[in-house]
């Protein structure tokens, strides 16, 4: 029944790690996001894909590699972790039009780099 | 960079009392606000999506109402219970700016 689903919940891992989250939608969106929860609390737009394609890609250190296989998933790679990449990473969905579509929110990636 | 601000940071409430909070934008090129419901441990959940200036909406008990020209939302809460403590976050999205969120009201509901 989980409309945003993302994967793992909890992520702890070692500077210089390489790691993946995962994200599904069963919404029939077009529109994916990954959103960052900064040290402030503020969600940041990362990226943006509509049905596979880049549409936005926010001033992200290159380490951080957006996939979607299909307009279902968008997964995030991330290279070579640093300390400053622990947050929680929100994925979310919409119809096309970001301005009057709402947003559909996963729980949420902690992602903890040690 | 679009600046959203909401204000107050954070406010208590008595349960049973009514409340009210804001988002503050820039009044030019708007395009559409976002009201969003943000419970600990779980995901924002939309509320409204507000586009045309004097819009009102209304879900239960919050209600929100949206000056373009001015560049500002409220939103309501009447009757507050403790399953209304959350964060309510706004977002504005702009010609030329993505979807851009306010920092958020965190708000606490005293029974």
């Amino acid at each position: 029944d989980t409309a945003v689903s993302q994967t793992p919940k909890y992520l702890v891992t070692q500077m210089g790690n390489d790691k993946s989250i995962k994200c599904e939608q069963n919404l029939g969106h077009d529109t994916m996001y990954w959103y960052k929860q900064d040290s402030k609390k503020f969600l940041k737009i990362m990226f943006s894909y509509n049905n596979k394609e880049l549409i936005i890609n926010e001033t992200v250190p290159n380490r951080f590699s957006p996939k979607s296989p299909d307009k279902a998933h968008l997964n995030l790679h991330i290279n070579s972790l640093e300390l400053g990449d622990s947050a929680v990473y929100f994925c979310a969905s919409s119809r096309p039009g970001t301005y009057n579509s709402p947003l559909h929110f996963g729980n949420g990636t902690r992602l903890t780099v040690t | 960079i679009l600046n959203v601000e909401q204000s107050p940071q954070s406010l208590h409430v008595q349960e049973g009392d009514s409340t009210n909070f804001t988002c503050s934008f820039p009044s030019s090129n708007f395009y559409a606000l976002h009201w969003y419901r943000w419970e600990t441990a779980k995901s924002p959940e939309a509320l409204f999506v507000m586009t045309l200036n004097g819009d009102e909406k209304k879900k239960g008990r919050i209600s929100a109402t949206l000056n373009t020209k001015e560049g500002y939302s409220y939103l309501y809460i009447k009757g507050s219970q403790p399953e209304d403590s959350a964060t309510y976050l706004c977002a504005v999205k702009a010609a030329g700016n993505k979807l851009t969120f306010g920092g958020g009201t965190r708000v606490l509901v005293k029974p």
